[in-house]
């Protein structure tokens, strides 16, 4: 069982180029969500899911994009890098009784130069 | 929204003594309350769930505890271990209302020495 599974690990992207954070997830798990974590501010969501084809906004989603066209998968897509997305991103999947718990990815290193 | 305050400061403690962490909210009293270790280069792994009107919940040597008087939470972990040393985060609903999504704290590190 792989629970949910984020690439690339690392990633390094010059200002202005665009790319796509994969997750991906076996558990059936009907939420999805996106969370980046940077230092003295402790994770902020940035987009979520409750299923298949709905997608909403967080706390900090200028600047990204999400798309949830099947269960398993959850992309980021990040439209026009710029330093400030300098983070580590994590993607995370729930049942849809948030009480069992978040499972996350290991999460992918982002640097912005 | 809800504001979720956890001590910035590392903790540290000799091993075999309890380290209690806080976890302070701001706004409405959640439905229930969540805690997660976060080891480096890791993503966060879920512990424990406390409810709204559960005063205590136990798990092997880690208790939590709800107080909603105070808009606080305790997370103990008694006889530490080294391999306890994480940095832990909780979390609770956006809003009062189980379905909305997770709001994390900070976090707080804990080191524990042998």
């Amino acid at each position: 069982n792989a629970g949910v599974t984020q690439t690339p690990k690392f990633q390094v992207l010059k200002t202005g180029q665009s790319m796509t954070l994969q997750c991906a997830q076996d558990m059936n798990h009907e939420y999805m969500s996106w969370y980046r974590q940077d230092p003295g501010m402790g994770l902020r969501l940035i987009h979520y899911s409750v299923g298949a084809g709905i997608t909403d906004q967080g706390e900090v989603p200028n600047g990204y994009n999400v798309s949830r066209s099947t269960t398993e998968d959850f992309p980021l897509r990040l439209l026009s890098a710029a330093p400030s997305q300098t983070s580590v991103y994590f993607c995370a999947s729930s049942y849809a009784d948030r009480t069992r718990g978040y499972t996350f990815g290991s999460g992918t290193r982002l640097t912005v130069v | 929204s809800q504001k979720i305050e956890q001590n910035s400061e590392a903790l540290n403690i000799q091993e075999g003594k309890t380290a209690t962490l806080t976890c302070n909210y701001t706004n409405y009293s959640p439905a229930y309350l969540q805690w997660y270790r976060q080891d480096p280069g890791r993503g966060p792994v879920f512990l424990l769930l406390i409810r709204e009107n559960e005063k205590e919940k136990r798990k092997e040597r880690l208790k939590v505890t709800f107080d909603t008087t105070l808009k606080q939470s305790l997370f103990h972990i008694t006889a530490s271990q080294p391999a306890d040393s994480a940095t832990y985060l909780c979390a609770l609903p956006e809003n009062n209302n189980a379905g909305n999504m997770l709001t994390f704290g900070g976090g707080t590190r804990l080191m524990v020495k042998p």
